[in-house]
């Protein structure tokens, strides 16, 4: 099983749609977890830290079940400019334990 | 606020050619990091360094070298480059220890032939 796992997409969805992404980790110990995006050609940019108790951001919402051990992302209102990759992030402990998702492909459409 | 910088942003090598990517923080952050990004493959560490003056391997240092200049630069190096560093190459850099906040320069994109 890889440490962290995303559905690669694409997810197509029309502007105003709802659309929630999960990134499943493996290691129970994992301590911080974070949403990144990637533009096509362009580098990750962290877009959210995901909180034990859940966070919002505008339309954005993070959450993390430490039971299932997965985290998620919630994206209301869906705008053209939301098309990119989103990448999770799970931090196990040092340096070397920082993990990234292989991204989860959005296109929202007209 | 130029945040993190790297030159070149494209190279092509022909395989055995050395180079060596450059980078640049000014954010005044203590720790600095060279991924790689291929297809399918969520990003990975290739080395790092923890503050000025210390390096230590990632998960993929093989074929490759790296200087912490002082505390703003991190250089890469190829020193024989093979078919297998093609990728996309990114410098980050954080505040203190990796906890998973990054700030990412824009990458490079290197071809090796």
């Amino acid at each position: 099983r890889k440490e962290v796992e995303q559905d690669p997409g694409p997810f197509n969805v029309p502007e105003g749609a709802t659309v929630a992404f999960n990134c499943t980790y493996s290691n129970s110990a994992s301590q911080s977890f974070f949403w990144y995006r990637q533009d096509c050609r362009k580098e990750p940019k962290l877009l959210m830290s995901v909180y034990s108790s859940g966070n919002e951001d505008g339309r954005f919402t993070a959450q993390l079940n430490r039971a299932s051990q997965y985290i998620s992302l919630l994206i209301r209102d869906s705008k053209l400019s939301d098309s990119a990759t989103y990448l999770c992030v799970v931090n196990s402990g040092g340096y070397q334990k920082v993990t990234f998702g292989t991204g989860t492909k959005l296109q929202v459409i007209p | 606020n130029a945040g993190v910088t790297q030159t070149p942003k494209f190279q092509v090598l022909k395989t055995g050619q050395s180079m060596t990517l450059q980078c640049a923080q000014d954010m005044n952050h203590n720790s600095m990091y060279w991924y790689r990004q291929d297809p399918g493959m969520g990003l990975r560490l290739i080395y790092y360094s923890a503050s000025e003056g210390t390096t230590d391997k990632g998960e993929v240092p093989n074929g490759y070298n790296v200087s912490r200049l002082n505390k703003r630069e991190f250089s890469l190096r190829l020193e024989s480059a093979a078919p297998s560093q093609t990728s996309v190459y990114f410098c980050a850099s954080s505040v203190g220890r990796n906890t998973g906040e990054l700030f990412f320069g824009e990458g490079s994109r290197l071809t090796v032939l």
